[in-house]
């Protein structure tokens, strides 16, 4: 009953500094999603994976890379970190048709701070 | 591109009915109106869905109107763990962007 499961649960970078933050669904969902969440402030999306092979840029792409590497995971990527991307890290779920669509399962987060 | 508001926070007694309001006035034409909630340190948790008029689940109702650019979440008789963090999530534009809202932040007390 795992759900979207991701790792890791903390990191800190020093700037410059590369990471990949891991992300697993296994309820069979076409879509996953990632967000960051800044302190006191609302969720933004980075980019998106609507199908296998197949991802698109949100409202905050740059500076991120994604891969869905197969049906369950989908990684996000920091290849130079920088202080402005300390934040909480979520990764979350759909299906793809009609009102499951937007009924996003999300993960626990990663809670990012790059020095 | 519009953005999808909704008040900061609301403060409310335990007991209370609680009615939360999304502003979504360039919602895309087919897409329906999904709520989530969020407490401290973990990811948003789906409350309740709905595309048209009246819609109610175990926990609350949401009451869309006709032109469907507004949403409004009704939380009845809240508690104390009813404190938590709402957003409402829709797709908006021409290009059917998923938009989560600025997020309402609902305190109860006694």
């Amino acid at each position: 009953n795992a759900g979207v499961t991701q790792t890791p649960k903390f990191q800190v970078l020093k700037t410059g500094q590369s990471m990949t933050l891991q992300c697993a669904q296994d309820m069979n969902h076409n879509s996953m999603y990632w967000y960051r969440q800044d302190p006191g402030m609302g969720l933004r999306l980075i980019y998106y994976s609507a199908s296998e092979g197949t991802t698109d840029k949100g409202e905050v792409p740059n500076g991120y890379n994604v891969s869905r590497l197969n049906k369950r995971e989908f990684s996000l990527r920091l290849e130079s970190a920088a202080p402005s991307q300390t934040s909480v890290y979520f990764c979350a779920s759909s299906g793809e048709q009609g009102a499951a669509k937007n009924i996003q399962y999300f993960g626990a987060g990663t809670r990012l701070s790059v020095l | 591109l519009a953005k999808t508001t909704q008040p900061i926070s609301m403060d409310s007694y335990e007991g209370q009915e609680v009615n939360i309001t999304c502003s979504h006035n360039n919602i895309a034409t087919n897409d329906y109106i999904t709520w989530y909630q969020q407490f401290p340190s973990q990811g948003p948790r789906f409350i309740i869905q709905g595309y048209k008029t009246k819609v109610t689940n175990e926990v609350a109702s949401l009451f869309i109107p006709a032109d469907r650019k507004s949403s409004t979440l009704s939380l009845p008789r809240v508690s104390l763990s009813d404190t938590a963090v709402y957003y409402c999530l829709v797709e908006v534009g021409t290009a059917s962007k998923l938009t989560f809202g600025t997020g309402t932040r609902l305190q109860v007390t006694l």
